[in-house]
Order: C-alpha cells, then structure tokens, then sequence
C-alpha cells in the first residue's frame, strides 16, 4: 500500500533562518506531488506541485522554493525564513490519468517562525 | 481557474440533529469534488468524493453529499452528528485537465451534548 511521510512534524525557527521540509511517498511511481501551506483560521493554500522529477509549477510568488531531486521525493525550502512563513505545512500526492482518484496528505508540519 | 466557497465558517450543532455544510464552486471546465477532513494538528481524510456516476456520494463516518451540476453545489450532510464529529471540514475541487486541489477556507464544526 502506498504512504506518505513527512518532517518533522513541528519547527521553530528563527527569522532569517532556512528551512528545508521533506516528504517522500511508497508504494507508488510517478506520482503528482503537492505542497500546500494553512494559515492559522485559513484554508489550504497550493504553494508548488510536481508532475515528474525537476519539474516545478509555483502557485504562489514567496521566498519558498521546491524541489523534486527523485521521483518520490519533494522538499519545501527556504534560504531566509520571514515571520508570516509561520503555519501548517502539508505535504500530497495523487495518482495521474485514468488512475487518478484523489490526493493523499501527510500529517504535516507546523512551522513557527520567531 | 476553479474556485471554492464555504458558504459557513462556523457550524454550530448539538449531538444527534442533522448537519448540513455547503460548499459551492465555479469553473469553466468539468470538475472533480471531495470533502475532507483535519482534526487538530492533523493531515486531511478524505470523506467522499464525485469523479462521475451518481450525483449522490456515500463516505465514511455517515456521511453523504450531492453534486448538483445546474447551482454548482456539493454539499455534506450527516442525519445524525456525534461529538466525534468536531472538527474542521474542508471542500475541494480539482479540473480534469490537472490535479491540484483548490480548497475552500474550511468549516468548523463544533457538536456540543
């Protein structure tokens, strides 16, 4: 069966400070991969997603970035962390074409930025 | 560019009595809908979903929605709520042509005794 794991599960860092999150899915190949970050009383906001290996479509202009090293590997990153960076970080994935059913989450990462 | 709205922020329901959130969504393009899930500090369950077939859906934990194509709706019902019920739910639409969820800003629903 497949799993998704993402870490850690909380963080605190300092303003001005990098950050690097990872989630990394098993059981499947190829999947979509997602990151989406929730503001505290805020839906899910989609930050980037990945269709395949170094290939990054960026939803929302930030001082994040993301990258797909391997197949089954996504990271979140930051070279300087800003305070409204703080929230809960959520890692996804979802099957593609005719095998697509729905997008599964990790259990996410609260990020606080002092 | 699909969008969602969650018509309530705030569901206020005491255990037994029926429950209804809404959520309605616009796109030019055929979509897909699901409803999940968060409880506090968690990642997201999915409840149900409508990728085609039957306008009504079946999920986990009693729950049910209805995709009605002509008021852009789906919304989540539950006939009877119980406390374990309390939580955030969240409605999402993705386009065929991708698969990138875009979430309304979420419900809280709050089930007192």
């Amino acid at each position: 069966s497949q799993t998704i794991h993402q870490w850690p599960a909380t963080l605190v860092q300092p303003v001005g400070s990098p950050l690097s999150l990872e989630c990394t899915v098993e059981g499947t190949s190829n999947p979509n991969l997602y990151w989406y970050r929730q503001a505290a009383g805020r839906g899910l906001q989609l930050l980037f997603y990945s269709v395949g290996i170094g290939q990054i479509s960026s939803e929302v202009p930030q001082n994040l970035s993301a990258s797909r090293p391997q197949d089954r590997q996504f990271i979140l990153s930051s070279k300087k962390l800003l305070l409204s960076d703080s929230g809960f970080y959520l890692c996804a994935w979802s099957s593609t074409g005719a095998a697509y059913t729905e997008a599964f989450f990790g259990q996410g990462t609260r990020l606080t930025v002092v | 560019a699909q969008s969602v709205t969650q018509l309530d922020s705030q569901v206020p329901v005491f255990e037994e009595a029926p429950v209804e959130l809404r959520c309605n969504y616009s796109s030019s393009v055929s979509v897909y809908l699901f409803w999940y899930v968060q409880y506090p500090n968690q990642g997201l369950q999915l409840l149900l979903k409508y990728l085609s077939g039957s306008t009504l859906v079946k999920g986990i934990n009693g729950f049910e929605a209805e995709f009605n194509k002509s008021q852009t709706s789906f919304h989540l019902r539950k006939p009877s709520v119980h406390i374990s019920d309390t939580a955030e739910y969240f409605c999402a639409v993705s386009e065929y042509s991708g698969y990138a969820l875009n979430f309304g800003k979420g419900t809280s629903l709050l089930v007192t005794p």
